[in-house]
């Protein structure tokens, strides 16, 4: 079974930093594709970003509003996924959820399975 | 950049009534689309991928069908359990990448 583990969440303020981590089971980690997709309070899914797999190059894309200011990771020995979200805007107030990346068109995915997502506030 | 719309934004269903949630892409998307469901305090579930082929483990009651700009999600019985919100994502053009509908919310009347 698909186990998908996010933590780090929390309360942190603007211009600040935070780390996420999604620890990953019950599939083979580093032969996938991750995502992370975000949803701030009361609204609907955004998608943050995502890492290919290192045999397909281990390449990032990012949304346009994280594009600079957050960066994606993976360590295949630890089956774990980052997201380092640094210089935070109070827009980035959101639950932050991983996911696994089942299929491709045209660089465009869409996920598999969900993790129960972490809690991200940026407040002064 | 592409446009996900969905409608109507709400739709209040009756048990064992069936249900049409309607997605528009503001350009084509081919049968590139995918829906989600989401509870209440849960993450979502993949329902519907390639704009009408079920995922796995996801009842018959749930279908899905159209291509280009033009999708649907038919529920055809609801269930107590179906009572959520859901989402429409297009995984065809990039940039700008994975891009959601605003949701629909399936809510009993």
């Amino acid at each position: 079974e698909v186990q998908l583990v996010e933590s780090g969440g929390g309360l942190v303020k603007p211009g600040g930093s935070l780390r996420l981590s999604c620890a990953a089971s019950g599939f083979t980690f580093s032969k996938a594709w991750m995502s992370w997709v975000r949803q701030a309070p009361g609204k609907g899914l955004e998608w943050v970003g995502r890492i290919k797999n290192k045999g397909d190059g281990g390449t990032t894309d990012y949304a346009a509003p994280v594009k600079g200011r957050f960066t994606i990771s993976r360590d295949d020995s630890k089956n774990t996924l980052y997201l380092q979200m640094n210089s935070v805007k109070t827009e980035d107030t959101a639950v932050y959820y991983c996911t696994t990346v089942l299929y491709c068109s045209g660089g465009t995915c869409y996920s598999g399975d969900w993790g129960q997502g972490t809690r991200v506030t940026v407040s002064s | 950049e592409i446009v996900m719309t969905q409608s109507p934004a709400t739709l209040s269903v009756s048990p064992g009534e069936r249900a049409t949630l309607s997605c528009r892409a503001s350009q084509s998307v081919s049968s590139n689309l995918a829906w989600y469901q989401q509870k209440p305090g849960q993450a979502p579930r993949l329902l519907i991928y390639g704009a009408s082929t079920r995922a796995t483990g996801i009842p018959a009651r749930f279908s899905g069908s159209g291509s280009g700009t033009e999708f649907t999600l038919t529920i055809s019985s609801l269930q107590s359990e179906d009572f959520a919100v859901y989402y429409c994502q297009q995984y065809n053009n990039w940039p700008p990448g994975e891009t959601f509908g605003g949701g629909t919310k399936v809510e009993i009347k």
